[in-house]
């Protein structure tokens, strides 16, 4: 079955720690996103990835990271820089050809807590 | 002003009752139009697309204005399972994807 799987479901971090969030597809999907949301908020953007080897910054990229090696493949990795990390981070992607209907498909997210 | 924009909520309504909800958007190159429904806690999936012609599925129907750059979602006879937040999402460009904040709706019984 086609879809999309982030790992791990539950993630701990201790302060100072770098984490790495995992996400793949295999939707054929050109684009990829990272979002963060908090408790009683919106999405907002972390990340985006039109093709493979770009990525562009969202509205909050201050203290994530991410790569865009593989087409199927977009982690996010969330740096001691990052001051409030505690959220529940989604991936999603969507097909990625311009003037297609471009429905985003998400992962059922990892739910991230410092301790 | 944001690229997309909900009031947050939340609308609490009776059983049976219709609501609407508002979505603006800033953009006027903005190419689709989607509505997501998130529950508690769950990821947010696919309510239904958003055409300028107007769309219905069942209890649910969407209108785009393009004119006044927003889009709507009124939900008929609403049920307890329809209590959730509804996110407005609007892409532009090569496939940037724009979230809304979401509309808190709660049905009580």
């Amino acid at each position: 079955d086609g879809g999309i799987t982030q790992s791990p479901k539950y993630l701990f971090r201790k302060e100072g720690q770098n984490v790495t969030l995992s996400c793949e597809q295999n939707l054929n999907h050109d684009a990829m996103y990272w979002y963060r949301q908090d408790p009683g908020q919106g999405l907002r953007l972390i990340y985006y990835s039109q093709i493979v080897n770009d990525f562009q910054k969202g509205d909050i990229a201050e203290g994530y990271s991410v790569s865009r090696e593989k087409k199927e493949s977009f982690p996010l990795t969330v740096t001691s820089a990052q001051k409030n990390p505690t959220a529940f981070y989604l991936c999603a992607s969507s097909i990625g050809v311009s003037g297609l209907r471009a429905e985003a498909f998400f992962g059922q997210g990892t739910r991230l807590t410092v301790v | 002003r944001k690229e997309v924009e909900q009031d947050p909520g939340p609308f609490n309504v009776p059983e049976g009752a219709t609501v609407a909800f508002n979505c603006t958007y800033s953009n006027s190159a903005s190419q689709s139009f989607f509505w997501y429904r998130q529950d508690c806690r769950k990821e947010p999936k696919l309510l239904m697309s958003v055409y300028s012609s107007g769309n219905e599925d069942g209890r649910f129907t969407a209108q785009l204005n393009r004119a006044s750059q927003y889009i709507s979602l009124l939900i008929r006879d609403s049920k307890l399972s329809d209590s959730a937040t509804y996110l407005c999402v609007v892409t532009r460009g090569y496939q940037k994807v724009t979230f809304g904040t979401g509309t808190k709706l709660q049905v009580i019984p």
